[in-house]
């Protein structure tokens, strides 16, 4: 039974669409994150959500935008794809902001075409 | 904000053989992991580790958070122990900072 999981796996579209990654945890956790693995493998923040509220926005364009219907699920939709989107985004969970261990997704490679 | 940084960057083992990696850094933390991203991209949980030390069956860490740095050795290492390896640190009230990671290849 996946703790984190995210879907969907591969993604590949082309520039100028609209996608969602989605991303659902059964740890029963107050707190989850989005974050982009770029080509040389550095991972960054780029949301944190605690109990469905934004807590943490790091410098991303707002053509992405992270949606919490509740504090299982957090999904990211990211408008008018551009090439430097292509990258693995991982949805991670922590039971609580700072203080407890994070488990992390599988990942979500996107590819913009 | 904090500083994360692990050395070396890269690492060729032969099978067998043992190793140290560091993590350095630059501020107090509340919690500090370490991660195996396997070759099919994977972040694994190895160690939840703010202080202390443990032991996972070849894999142990240790933090010494007064002097701000964390070790994980790997020892008797195989083949499946390849991929890359990250430290991440939470600090204040700001979500996991990775380390660049340390690139392992273990050459049978």
């Amino acid at each position: 039974d996946t703790a984190v999981s995210q879907t969907p796996k591969y993604l590949v579209t082309q520039m100028g669409n609209d996608k969602s990654i989605k991303c659902e945890q059964n740890l029963g956790h107050d707190t989850m994150y989005w974050y982009k693995q770029d080509s040389k493998k550095f991972l960054k923040i780029m949301f944190s959500y605690n109990n469905k509220e934004l807590i943490i926005n790091e410098t991303v364009p707002n053509r992405f935008s992270p949606k919490s219907p509740d504090k299982a699920h957090l999904n990211l939709h990211i408008n008018s794809l551009e090439l430097g989107d292509s990258a693995v985004y991982f949805c991670a969970s922590s039971q609580d902001a700072g203080n407890t261990e994070a488990f992390f997704g599988q990942g979500t490679r996107l590819t913009v075409v | 904000g904090i500083q994360v940084e692990q050395s070396p960057p890269d690492l060729i083992l032969q099978e067998g053989a043992n190793s140290t990696l560091r993590c350095n850094f630059s501020d107090s933390v509340n919690n500090l992991q370490w991660f195996h991203q396997n070759p099919w991209g994977q972040l694994i949980n190895l160690f939840y580790i703010p202080s202390g030390t443990k032991q996972n069956g070849r894999l142990s860490a240790t933090t010494v958070a007064t002097e701000r740095y964390s070790l994980l050795y790997i020892s008797s290492s195989q083949t499946t122990d390849s991929g890359v390896y990250f430290c991440a640190v939470f600090s204040g009230n700001t979500p996991l900072v990775f380390g660049k990671g340390t690139r392992l290849s273990v050459i049978a």
